[in-house]
């Protein structure tokens, strides 16, 4: 089975800070995705890569970036985070080619900034 | 631009009363429906995948329809372990490139 790893499952940060979560899957995917998931809201994508070195902005990419240095793995950066950045973030990949069998997704990180 | 609405919010049963979910969608040219599990704290768990309209997959008291403009989970005799929050989405066909988009999700809780 593949696995999507999301480095932390809980993580308190300060106002301002510079966070950083790592997702690591071990199928060979090209594609992945970060959303984030707040209640009433339901799963909203920040940015998504279908190639190392390349991403694309999602439907709410303000306040965060992507790194993609490598094929499993797919960074998500929030550059001064701040409260309204407290959430689940939700970490997935997908291959490109063969059957479509949606996301994988990692287990989440609950991230709440304080 | 997609839109994928679940209904109801929330659901009640009984253990062995059976019931519905509902996913309507609008979206240009579906190329994929989507239902996930997800259980509280953890990632969605991926069900089932559905192409066309009139197709249906099963897996042990689930069962999954799609229309053209909708899509239904259908549970029979649920158990307790079935409650989770069950979430739609659909991924559009050309031009969408790999994304999905995703509705707010049923919360299914089953009492004995």
């Amino acid at each position: 089975d593949v696995k999507v790893t999301q480095s932390s499952r809980y993580l308190v940060k300060r106002t301002g800070e510079k966070v950083f979560l790592e997702c690591v899957q071990d199928m060979d995917h090209e594609n992945m995705f970060w959303y984030r998931q707040d209640p009433g809201l339901g799963l909203r994508l920040i940015y998504f890569s279908y190639d190392v070195k390349m991403k694309e902005k999602g439907d709410i990419p303000e306040g965060y970036s992507v790194s993609r240095e490598k094929k499993e793995r797919f960074s998500l950066i929030l550059e001064s985070a701040s409260t309204n950045q407290t959430s689940m973030y939700l970490c997935a990949s997908r291959t490109t080619g063969g059957t479509w069998y949606g996301y994988t997704f990692g287990s989440g990180t609950r991230l709440t900034v304080v | 631009e997609d839109q994928v609405t679940q209904s109801p919010e929330a659901l009640r049963l009984q253990e062995g009363e059976s019931s519905s979910l509902n996913c309507s969608y609008t979206v240009s040219g579906l190329r994929g429906l989507f239902w996930y599990r997800q259980d509280p704290g953890k990632g969605p768990e991926f069900l089932f995948t559905l192409y066309s309209a009139g197709e249906e997959k099963e897996k042990e008291r689930l069962k999954a329809t799609l229309t053209k403009k909708e899509s239904f989970l259908h549970i029979t005799a649920p158990k307790p372990e079935d409650s989770a929050t069950y979430l739609c989405a659909v991924q559009e066909g050309a031009g969408g490139g790999n994304k999905l988009t995703f509705g707010t999700g049923t919360q299914l809780k089953v009492e004995l």
